[in-house]
């Protein structure tokens, strides 16, 4: 069964500019997560989408933002990206099932670097 | 709110020596807990997990026990090696969202 698939794995942009991250989240998962880590500010929940609904949202700014298509697929975007947006940026996804403990999959992540 | 709370790092150890990393959480409720491990360059994986108080979580030679009194999940483990080198991060789960602590590196000397 193949994993959490993450790309790009590494990127580079400037300040102002955009940046989409996409997800393929493991073959029947419907629910997929997406996570910030930084040194400072570690792991942090961005948001969450199940069935292409936002079901949960962390505590950042508009300039975050995400979707999730039928497949279950999902995209983040970051506009007017600052400095503070360096990040490796962590997609999970998880089944949803009555009595399911909810474990979450990682993939390894798309490294941002903003100069 | 919830929160997580683990021992500063890095913690160094000679190999074959017993680990312990403590974690303990404050939440609402009764969450779920997990301990998660990343490698370098890596993601994150799922290392062990419990569901309910007394729970133990076990997996790879590293065990866990779900502590409600003390609201503490500490991982340990018995010897470790120096492919066990790496970041460990204790976890709660609320519905879909994890609440990570900051992380504890574990380096292990040959």
């Amino acid at each position: 069964k193949a994993g959490v698939t993450q790309t790009p794995r590494y990127l580079i942009k400037t300040r102002g500019q955009q940046v989409t991250l996409s997800c393929s989240p493991i073959s029947g998962h419907r629910s997929v997560s997406w996570y910030q880590q930084t040194p400072g500010q570690g792991l942090q929940f961005l948001f969450e989408y199940f069935s292409e609904t936002q079901r949960n949202k962390g505590n950042f700014p508009g300039r975050f933002s995400g979707r999730q298509f039928s497949n279950s697929r999902s995209e983040m975007n970051v506009s007017t990206l600052e400095l503070g947006d360096s990040a490796l940026y962590l997609c999970a996804s998880s089944q949803i099932t009555p009595g399911n403990t909810g474990e979450l999959f990682f993939g390894e992540g798309s490294r941002l670097t903003v100069l | 709110g919830d929160s997580v709370t683990q021992m500063e790092g890095p913690v160094t150890l000679s190999e074959e020596a017993f680990l312990t990393i403590n974690c303990t959480y404050t939440a609402t409720g009764y969450p779920s807990l997990f301990w998660y491990v990343q490698y370098p360059g890596e993601g994150l994986q799922l290392l062990l997990k419990a569901t309910k108080a007394d729970d133990k979580g076990s997996n790879k030679g590293f065990e866990a026990t779900y502590r409600k009194e003390t609201t503490s999940f500490h991982l340990e483990k018995g010897s470790v090696q120096v492919s066990d080198s790496a970041v460990y991060f204790c976890a709660l789960k609320y519905g879909n969202k994890l609440v990570f602590g900051a992380g504890t590196i574990l380096r292990v000397k040959s």
